[in-house]
């Protein structure tokens, strides 16, 4: 079993609908939690990052964590074309290593 | 400040042939990662450098060697091209301590034929 499960996708969804992307881990110690985003043939940038469990909003952006079910989600209100790209959960481990999902497509359909 | 820089953006090689990724950070980080992406796969670590004089395997170091070549520059080495290192390679450096955001460049695209 991986660390960090993630569905790879495609999802496509129209403009300004509501966007649930998800992921699940297995180690009961991570304790902290982001999400990058990566526009095609870019790298991956940091978006949001919560360090426990409830919900942290950023605009349109909200990331909730679960820790009893091991749940992390992202949600984005009124999605635009603009937010057209892969969203990578990301989980620093320990030392200096973190553990990426394996990354989400999401097309968002003007 | 151009953050985490990479060369080249674009590189085709043949089977056995070998090659050098280089990458340069202007943010005084001192950690330093090399990853690969591959579709489905995710981000995979190869090696990281913690601090200046200091390298450790990732995830799937096999076929690569590093080295950091001071504060500032990190660099990947492919000694004998394989197909199976056809990929997207990723930079990135860390932010000091206390903080996890990494920061990544705009990636190497090589094609081992």
């Amino acid at each position: 079993q991986k660390e960090v499960e993630q569905d790879p996708g495609p999802l496509s969804v129209p403009e300004g609908a509501i966007v649930s992307l998800n992921c699940t881990y297995s180690n009961s110690a991570f304790q902290y939690f982001m999400w990058y985003r990566q526009y095609s043939r870019k790298g991956p940038e940091l978006l949001m990052y919560t360090y426990s469990s409830g919900n942290k909003e950023d605009g349109r952006f909200t990331a909730q964590v679960d820790k009893s079910s091991k749940y992390i989600s992202l949600f984005i209100r009124d999605s635009q074309p603009s937010d057209s790209a892969t969203y990578l959960c990301a989980i620093p481990s320990g030392g200096f290593k973190t553990i990426f999902g394996a990354g989400t497509r999401l097309f968002v359909k003007a | 400040n151009a953050g985490v820089t990479q060369t080249p953006k674009f590189q085709v090689l043949k089977t056995g042939q070998s090659m050098t990724l280089q990458c340069a950070q202007d943010m005084n980080h001192n950690s330093m990662y090399w990853y690969r992406q591959d579709p489905g796969m995710g981000l995979r670590l190869i090696y990281y450098s913690a601090s200046e004089g200091t390298t450790d395997k990732g995830e799937v170091p096999n076929g690569y060697n590093v080295s950091r070549l001071n504060k500032r520059e990190f660099s990947l080495r492919l000694e004998s091209a394989a197909p199976s290192q056809t990929s997207v390679y990723f930079c990135a450096s860390r932010a000091p301590a206390g903080q996890e955001t990494q920061y990544f460049g705009p990636g190497t695209r090589l094609l081992v034929l």
